[in-house]
């Protein structure tokens, strides 16, 4: 299974859009990337899922390079309720393997 | 309304006392799955179902035990609980192979002494 790398944390301002890059240079043909947001003692909640290209919904666009070695998370707008962790999950069949996270935290 | 449940919410027991933890889902979904998350290790996966009777471990299964009787339930149960085991635990679930979009339960926080 593909391993994740996330930045460990990010800074932003209200209002701002924020964009966290997840890298996974293994990741294989068949897998799906996937995000989600946790807030502290909550579960995670799924964010969005996509393979290739460029995935839009109501809250976030995933963009997904060619070589799928990495995804890029877009958050419009952010306001100080999309403080929170941010995990980038690349799922192969049955697995789904949460890596470390990016802890962000948006300021007025 | 579409919702994950784990039971209890809090649980403060001592070693070696066997005790379960219940997952029910109401959203007829095939995977169901069980995560600890401890300060610093993240989310981590203990055991997962993708449908009844079929079980497999995840990265961190053992100490822990698993059954899958009905698509619904997916009960946690820790035969000898150890203080190693004092931990946040998540249930979730999802519908199939064709979507990675889990529902994560409130979570069930465990204390061992």
């Amino acid at each position: 299974l593909a391993k994740t790398t996330q930045p460990i944390s990010m800074d932003s301002y209200e209002g701002q859009e924020v964009n966290i890059t997840c890298s996974h240079n293994n990741i294989a043909t068949n897998d799906y990337i996937t995000w989600y947001q946790q807030f502290p003692s909550q579960g995670p909640r799924f964010i969005i899922q996509g393979y290739k290209t460029k995935v839009t919904n109501e809250v976030a666009s995933l963009f997904i390079p060619a070589d799928r070695k990495s995804s890029t998370l877009s958050l419009p707008r952010v306001s100080l309720s999309d403080t929170a962790v941010y995990y980038c999950l690349v799922a192969e069949g049955d697995d789904m393997r949460f890596g470390a996270g990016t802890r962000l935290t948006v300021k007025p | 309304e579409a919702q994950v449940t784990q039971n209890p919410r809090y649980l403060i027991t001592v070693t070696g006392k066997k005790l379960t933890v219940t997952c029910s889902q109401n959203m007829n979904h095939e995977y169901m799955s069980w995560y600890r998350q401890d300060p610093g290790l993240g989310l981590r996966q203990i055991y997962y179902s993708m449908n009844v009777e079929v079980t497999d471990k995840g990265d961190v299964p053992e100490g822990y035990k698993v059954s899958r009787k009905e698509k619904r339930n997916f009960p946690l149960i820790l035969e000898s609980p150890s203080p190693n085991q004092t931990s946040l635990y998540f249930c979730a679930s999802r519908p199939g192979t064709s979507s990675y979009e889990q529902y994560f339960g409130p979570g069930t926080r465990l204390t061992v002494t």
